[in-house]
């Protein structure tokens, strides 16, 4: 059962922080989305790869924010420094861009609290 | 601009009874529709998704959603609904033709089904 998956799961940081939060798509998709869900904005996209190129990143604040991926197994967003409204979960997601009728499977999300 | 609209923050219903979950898009194009549920303290399930053909579309866990391109809507249904069910649900949709595009995400319906 081929799933998304993130690390880590939870993580509390202060203010000033570095923080990293990792993703490996499943296998053999060529699509990975950045997505960040909060209470009073709901769920926001932040960045998103095609074939490990950036094609949209116009949703991170791109002075703290920086997400790449080293390579097809894995995607990382960093945040740099940490800043308490940024609390929110991280969700990724990866999907295989045949056709635009591709579907994207979410990982389980990285819960982040910045004090 | 594209857009999705989830009218109800909140739907509730009793075991048993039918329910419905409101969603309405507005796109430039043809569009792609999606649904997904989220349970609590877990990552987006895909359910179902319009591409065309058939407006009645059925997906997993017996729901079904109904394109309707006169009212720009797709609404997700389910003739008998379980406590189970209760979660927040998320319309999105994407254009045609745009392959491995982001999904545009509704801010999400809650469904509370009671016992």
């Amino acid at each position: 059962d081929a799933r998304v998956t993130q690390t880590p799961r939870h993580k509390v940081t202060e203010m000033g922080q570095e923080v990293t939060m990792r993703c490996q798509p499943i296998l053999g998709h060529n699509t990975v989305f950045w997505y960040r869900q909060t209470m009073m904005q709901g769920l926001e996209l932040l960045a998103y790869f095609r074939n490990r190129a950036p094609l949209d990143d116009s949703g991170m604040p791109k002075d703290r924010f920086s997400a790449e991926m080293p390579d097809a197994t894995l995607a990382t967003l960093k945040i740099q420094p940490s800043e308490p409204r940024d609390s929110a979960v991280y969700f990724c997601a990866s999907g295989f861009s045949q056709t635009s009728t591709d579907t994207q499977y979410f990982g389980p999300g990285t819960r982040l609290t910045v004090l | 601009a594209q857009s999705v609209a989830q009218p109800e923050d909140q739907v509730n219903v009793a075991e048993g009874n039918p329910l419905t979950v409101k969603c309405t898009y507005s796109v430039s194009g043809n569009p792609y529709l999606f649904w997904y549920v989220q349970y609590p303290n877990r990552g987006l399930q895909f359910l179902l998704k319009y591409i065309t053909g058939d407006n009645l579309v059925k997906g997993s866990y017996g729901f079904e959603a109904e394109f309707n391109k006169s009212q720009t809507s797709f609404h997700l249904k389910k003739p008998s609904a379980l406590v189970s069910d209760s979660a927040l649900y998320f319309c999105a949709v994407r254009v045609r033709d745009q392959a491995g595009t982001a999904l545009i995400f509704g801010k999400g319906t809650t469904l509370s089904v009671s016992s």
